[in-house]
């Protein structure tokens, strides 16, 4: 199915572990992004990627990296897991920059930092 | 800097009748906006937006949306409510050349039967 896959579903870390939220996308969208949700926070970016080879920075970049080397593809990395990482993460797509489109959202992560 | 603003935590509405979830954006330039659903355990569905034109947008599940440029607000709106559109909802503001979309800290819908 065309979409947005995001792998894991779940994941528990411990403070200090490094792991990498995975996001695929089938739709060859030039732009990528990640966000996290936390209770009364909404949804805030964390990284966006306007094509392979790009990345920028959004508005809670650290502690977190990306890199962007297929259009497809659009990994998340936590370095050194905190208990303030502890949220859920959405990967979206669209379209390139310029265009008038909204998201394809994943189904998001659901990390839990003990 | 742009920002999204959705002043309501909670809209409580008895189900038929009409409901209003309030966004208000705060951009430099002009502005697409869109309204995202998201219900218990799943990502953002995409339910419409306002590129250019008519203020009045029409979108999925009977909802529809009103842009006003002097008020720089983005209402939500759906003439009768059902009980199924209980759920969370998001305004989100992206600027025309820029590469960023912001969202709004969403709003929870209940429809009461």
């Amino acid at each position: 199915n065309a979409g947005v896959t995001q792998t894991p579903k779940f994941q528990v870390l411990k403070t200090g572990q490094s792991m990498t939220l995975q996001c695929a996308q089938d739709m060859n969208h030039e732009y990528m992004s990640w966000y996290r949700q936390d209770p009364g926070m909404g949804l805030r970016l964390i990284h966006y990627s306007v094509g392979a080879g790009i990345t920028d920075q959004g508005e809670v970049p650290n502690g977190y990296n990306v890199s962007r080397s297929t259009t497809e593809d659009f990994p998340l990395r936590l370095l050194s897991a905190a208990p303030s990482q502890t949220s859920v993460y959405f990967c979206a797509s669209s379209y390139v920059p310029g265009e008038s489109y909204g998201y394809t959202f994943g189904s998001g992560t659901r990390l839990t930092v003990v | 800097a742009q920002s999204v603003a959705q002043p309501e935590d909670q809209v409580n509405v008895a189900e038929g009748n009409p409901l209003t979830v309030k966004c208000t954006y705060s951009v430099s330039g002009n502005p697409y906006l869109f309204w995202y659903v998201q219900y218990p355990n799943r990502g953002l569905q995409f339910l419409l937006k306002y590129i250019t034109g008519d203020n009045l947008v029409k979108g999925s599940y009977g909802f529809e949306a009103e842009f006003n440029k002097s008020q720089t607000s983005f209402h939500l709106k759906k003439p009768s409510a059902l009980v199924s559109d209980s759920a969370l909802y998001f305004c989100a503001v992206r600027i025309r050349g820029d590469d960023k979309i912001i969202f709004g800290k969403g709003t929870r819908l209940h429809i009461l039967p």
